[in-house]
């Protein structure tokens, strides 16, 4: 059974306020590490999906950042909006293709 | 391209009933997967198809579970003589190579068990 930690469960952050959340997994016979963020009352949405160490992705105001020897990775929101306020899913993919979630990061921001 | 369609969204059921979700993919995805969660709990693996053959099935899934992908296009899956802990959201989510393999998840199907 693989383990995928994400750290916290939740946290809440005042809107403006830049935040950084954690995803750890094995570090070994790793192929890819996808983030996803789950809006209440939709469907998860993919944000970034990343297969090489050192892989730094953007999308408008989250990045992320991926670190394979150490096994963790980075999901930093900048300048809240309460539009963020959401559960971000990481999910881990050893060679096969099975993706094994974390628990999530439930993020409130607060206006 | 409509995205992933799962019936129904909501499911009450009485304990000991047998209970069958449906779930078309997106058209050109050849993988599609199958999660439950439940509240606090991040998506948990089911099962998984690529095209019409189940590739894999979680170890945690007793025998009253069985998932088909006919034809490699829409799945079903069934749950037999249902109990409480059964209750959960079911996710299915579909995915190819040309989208890197990033999952598209449909709303899910809401399963309670009373």
């Amino acid at each position: 059974i693989l383990n995928v930690e994400q750290s916290p469960q939740s946290l809440h952050v005042q809107e403006g306020d830049s935040t950084n959340f954690t995803c750890s997994f094995p570090s070994s016979n790793f192929y890819a590490l996808h983030w996803y963020r789950w809006e209440t009352a939709k469907s998860p949405e993919a944000l970034f999906v990343m297969t090489l160490n050192g892989d730094e992705k953007k999308k408008g105001r989250i990045s992320a950042t991926l670190n394979t020897k150490e096994g963790y990775s980075y999901l930093y929101i900048k300048g809240s909006q309460p539009e963020d306020s959401a559960t971000y899913l990481c999910a881990f993919k050893a060679a096969g293709n099975k993706l094994t979630f974390g628990g999530g990061t439930r993020v409130l921001v607060k206006p | 391209d409509t995205g992933v369609s799962q019936n129904p969204r909501h499911k009450i059921t009485k304990r000991g009933q047998n209970v069958t979700f449906r779930c078309d993919p997106i058209s050109e995805h050849n993988r599609l997967y199958w999660y439950r969660q439940t509240l606090g709990q991040g998506p948990e693996f089911l099962t998984y198809f690529q095209n019409e053959a189940q590739l894999e099935k979680s170890r945690l899934l007793s025998d009253r579970f069985s998932a088909e992908r006919p034809k490699g296009s829409f799945s079903t899956l069934e749950i037999q003589r249902t109990e409480q802990g059964d209750s959960a959201m079911y996710l299915c989510a579909s995915s190819s190579d040309r989208t890197n393999e990033k999952l598209f998840f449909g709303s899910g199907t809401q399963l309670s068990v009373l």
